[in-house]
């Protein structure tokens, strides 16, 4: 079980927009942590997709952005492609693990 | 372009060792955190390791901590994960990541903004 929850899959037909949800809790996303977001391609490494809520790398499209109130935090993509199929992995900080660098479970997208 | 390459991944028995190896090219190597993350057979991601830029600080998961052993020798830019008693659940396949912060990276700030292809850690009998 995942310390940050994510929906195991979502969907969209290209053209929509599609959200991703990440919830978490008062020791982690509801402290104040910031909240990144990666996108895993099958078979290939992840990628940084946005870093501190809702910031893009360079080269990210501004189709992808991100957004955290409370104890959740979203990635929304918009104009949905096929090359957007792809895992989704929410992570953030957890002050009550020792752990610490906490993932959620991710999230598969699938462009219809 | 910043490239990580990760190595030393292969089959290993149950409480046997493996040492990765992950070469850095592209920055200044001297100056990053880095990381380890893994991802088991059709899992999800879980962080394993942090090392400071100058290697003073180091972090581990519990799931790790006291068989695993993160290095860096910034003179050949190359992170190592030195992995003892290793488990049928461990595993996956091994990443090495770039913190995104230089100098003043702390755990609560992290985020990964490169990594490298992954190298296959399997623990069987």
């Amino acid at each position: 079980q995942s310390v940050l929850t994510q929906p195991p899959s979502v969907s969209g037909a290209p053209g929509q927009r599609v959200t991703i949800s990440c919830t978490g809790s008062s020791s982690n996303i509801g402290a104040g942590y910031d909240v990144h977001w990666y996108q895993q391609l099958p078979g290939t490494a992840p990628k940084l997709l946005i870093y501190g809520n809702s910031n893009r790398p360079s080269g990210v499209p501004d189709r992808f952005s991100g957004s955290k109130s409370g104890t959740s935090a979203s990635l929304a993509i918009t104009g949905l492609q096929a090359e957007d199929e792809a895992d989704y992995y929410c992570q953030s900080y957890d002050s009550s693990l020792s752990a610490h660098v906490v993932f959620g479970g991710g999230t598969k997208l699938t462009v219809l | 372009q910043v490239q990580l390459v990760e190595s030393g991944g292969g089959v290993v028995q149950p409480g046997g060792s493996l040492r990765l190896s992950c070469a850095a090219s592209g920055f200044t190597f001297s100056s990053y955190g880095m990381h380890w993350v893994r991802q088991a057979p059709g899992k999800g991601l879980e962080w394993v390791a942090f090392i400071r830029y100058d290697g003073s600080n180091k972090y581990y998961a519990d799931s790790v901590k006291g068989r695993f052993t993160i290095s860096r020798d910034n003179s050949k830019n190359t992170l190592y994960l030195q992995m003892n008693s290793l488990r049928a659940e461990d595993t996956a396949v091994y990443y090495c990541a770039k913190d995104i912060s230089g100098v003043a990276a702390t755990m609560d700030s992290t985020s990964f903004d490169y990594w490298g292809q992954g190298t296959l850690v399997t623990v069987s009998s």
